[in-house]
């Protein structure tokens, strides 16, 4: 699996657009780009993911630069429920693999 | 439609005894995966399988741990003759078959604290 670059901290104010950068300069043409988060005690939750193309959903929008070397995470109106670390993993589910979580980022909402 | 379903949420053991770890996975899911976060510390990935299958056990300890997913039932994780360095959080996930509509992407459950005396 390709290595993922975050900072290990960040902070955002509440109702403000959260965004959140990853760097994976050594991707592989078919590795999918995942963002994952972890509530403070809780089982990761899955946010976002995306091969080439920009997503959105009803979580977050996922900005994929044209040469796949970095991303961002884009949370448009941080509430204080979005305080987690943040996971961007790079990979592909196929048979007999898995995904490996980094440090992450810890998204500090501030009111 | 239920989440992926993890018990007990929270264990204790005294040195020694056998830990039992069950995970049901979501609907439809065939693929199971178990991680492990020690205190303050990041998710490491211990073992995947399928159903009867162990396709991975790369991050599984050499001893005193084993996983199954039986064909019916839950998957369990076995941790025998538990030591202090044995708690932690166990999250399971599991998903659909790679390549089925999605991609990959894991559904976590809540996880089993294991706390060791």
């Amino acid at each position: 699996d390709a290595k993922t670059t975050q900072p290990t901290s960040m902070d955002c104010a509440e109702g403000r657009a959260a965004n959140l950068p990853c760097n994976h300069s050594t991707i592989s043409g078919n590795e999918y780009v995942y963002w994952y988060r972890q509530i403070h005690s809780q089982g990761p939750q899955y946010i976002i993911h995306g091969l080439k193309n920009n997503e959105t959903n009803e979580m977050a929008s996922l900005i994929i630069t044209e040469d796949r070397k970095s991303s961002t995470l884009i949370l448009p109106h941080a509430t204080l429920r979005d305080t987690a670390v943040y996971y961007c993993i790079v990979g592909f589910l196929t048979s007999g693999s898995r995904l490996t979580f980094g440090e992450g980022t810890q998204l500090t909402v501030n009111p | 439609n239920a989440g992926v379903m993890q018990n007990p949420r929270h264990l204790v053991r005294r040195r020694g005894q056998e830990a039992r770890l069950r995970c049901s996975p979501m609907k439809g899911h065939s693929h199971v995966y178990w991680y492990r976060q020690l205190p303050e510390e990041g998710l490491k990935f211990m073992v995947y399988l399928q159903k009867e299958n162990i396709i991975d056990e790369s991050g599984m300890p050499k001893e005193r741990f084993s996983a199954e997913f039986p064909k019916e039932g839950p998957s369990i994780l076995r941790i025998q003759q538990v030591v202090r360095g044995d708690s932690a959080a166990y999250f399971c996930a599991s998903s659909l078959r790679p390549g089925q509509t999605h991609t990959g992407e894991l559904f976590f459950g809540e996880g089993s604290r294991l706390t060791v005396l």
